[in-house]
């Protein structure tokens, strides 16, 4: 089973700070790669999969690069509407898994 | 715009099997994968399995024993049966369609595009 670790677990900023959330995988699964963005009581949203193509209607301050086991989420300038919690997911082999979750609160 | 949503019971009793069906509307079933996937409460998220129109399946590994995935093209509908459940089955359980990109060499990139709204059941007596 591939495992993701992602990092931090939890991260506090401001509004219009740049962050950048990483994800690990535990054997390089190339470009195979999405991420997402789920608030309280809602399902998740994708915001980017292929490690780096933006999915349609998801705003440009969302950026994602890596491949192979090191993975990075980028937003460029916070938004009141970016807090949430982001996961990683790998879905590269048959079994597709998530990261933990990066919890990112305001500051 | 495709949009899914899950339905089943809400409360099922230990040793028994929760069951779910997802149904697919705005769009066909045909030629995707579908998935479920599940969230404990205040946890993260957790694949559960995904089947493609053809009835092939993949499950996670941890829950492979007990888990049974179906699909009904008539219906536009996908199904999930867990069996033997305990309370750590108690979880927010999502469809989700499996989305796909093909790039300039020729390889698919997957994606969880589409999502219901999720369902909640509790395992409990």
């Amino acid at each position: 089973d591939i495992q993701l670790t992602q990092s931090p677990s939890f991260l506090s900023a401001s509004v219009g700070d740049r962050v950048t959330i990483t994800c690990r995988a535990s054997q390089g699964i190339s470009s195979y790669l999405a991420w997402y963005q789920q608030k309280p009581g809602k399902a998740p949203k994708l915001l980017i999969y292929a490690a780096s193509t933006l999915q349609s209607g998801v705003p440009s301050r969302f950026s994602g690069s890596g491949s192979g086991t090191e993975f990075t989420l980028t937003i460029s300038s916070l938004q009141p509407e970016d807090f949430a919690t982001y996961y990683c997911q790998q879905l590269n082999s048959y079994s597709y898994t998530f990261g933990q979750g990066t919890k990112l609160e305001i500051k | 715009q495709v949009q899914l949503q899950e339905s089943g019971p809400g409360l099922v009793k230990p040793s028994e099997t929760l069951s779910l069906t997802c149904t697919v509307s705005g769009g066909s079933i045909s030629s995707y994968y579908w998935s479920w996937i599940r969230q404990p409460a205040g946890k993260g998220l957790e694949w559960i399995g995904r089947i493609y129109t053809s009835g092939s399946t993949n499950y996670n590994p941890s829950l492979k024993s007990r888990v049974t995935m179906s699909v009904d093209t008539s219906k536009n509908q996908f199904s999930l049966k867990l069996s033997s459940v305990t309370a750590a089955d108690t979880a927010v359980y999502y469809c989700a369609r499996v989305g796909y990109s093909s790039s300039s060499k020729g390889r698919y990139y997957y994606y969880m595009d589409v999502w219901g709204k999720g369902t909640t059941v509790t395992v409990s007596s």
